[in-house]
């Protein structure tokens, strides 16, 4: 088990390119999250998957916001048209699924800055 | 809806000080309750948990209860260490579909 894995780590930019994230979960858990953290502040809430289903979007993911998770293995974040305010660092997590006293385990983040 | 108020920081204690962080919890329902620790430079570590009232979460001499009748679960350590120096979450989860995170409290422990 080698935890969870994000990359790249750091990503500049410039506003209006897309950007796209991949996270690889620990092998056997079937749910997957997505966050955003910005400076200061907690994880937000983006996205989960249940193995390849995407099962709940927050109001926070835009529709220039994309995520797949085509073979319930990892999955991507893609970011199209970048705008200033995506700067923030991007964190992945998995869980095993099995209810509500699950823990979470989290990656170390991708930290994109648009400039 | 669901959510999770900290205590702000910065904390900043002397090396052996007692450490309290507090934590209340807004929730529909019989949430967990969990304490993350943020490294520098480093994602989210699960600290301890908690998943129903009266449980009490330990690991690496951190604390935590959680009380339903004061909708709490502060992080308590007896004795801080200049390596316990990060930032600490208190989330909550009533599904396990969403995690609320709260704020987070950046502690400073000076040798």
């Amino acid at each position: 088990d080698t935890g969870v894995s994000q990359d790249p780590r750091h990503k500049i930019t410039k506003r209006g390119q897309n950007v796209t994230f991949r996270c690889d979960p620990i092998s056997e858990h079937n749910r997957l999250y997505w966050y955003r953290q910005t400076l200061g502040q907690g994880p937000e809430f983006l996205t989960y998957f249940q193995n390849e289903a995407q099962l709940e979007k927050s109001r926070l993911l835009s529709d220039r916001f994309s995520a797949e998770r085509p073979k319930g293995s990892f999955s991507t974040l893609e970011i199209q048209r970048t705008e200033q305010g995506d700067s923030a660092m991007y964190l992945c997590a998995s869980s095993s699924g099995r209810g509500y006293q699950e823990t979470q385990y989290f990656g170390p983040g991708t930290r994109l800055l648009v400039l | 809806g669901d959510s999770v108020t900290q205590m702000e920081g910065p904390v900043t204690l002397s090396e052996e000080a007692f450490l309290t962080i507090n934590c209340t919890y807004t929730a529909t329902g019989y949430p967990s309750l969990f304490w993350y620790v943020q490294y520098p430079g480093e994602g989210l570590q699960l600290l301890l948990k908690a998943t129903k009232a009266d449980d009490k979460g330990s690991n690496k001499g951190f604390e935590a209860t959680y009380r339903k009748e004061t909708t709490s679960f502060h992080l308590e350590k007896g004795s801080v260490q200049v390596s316990d120096s990060a930032v600490y979450f208190c989330a909550l989860s009533s599904t396990g579909n969403q995690f609320y995170f709260g704020t987070g409290t950046s502690l400073t422990v000076i040798p």
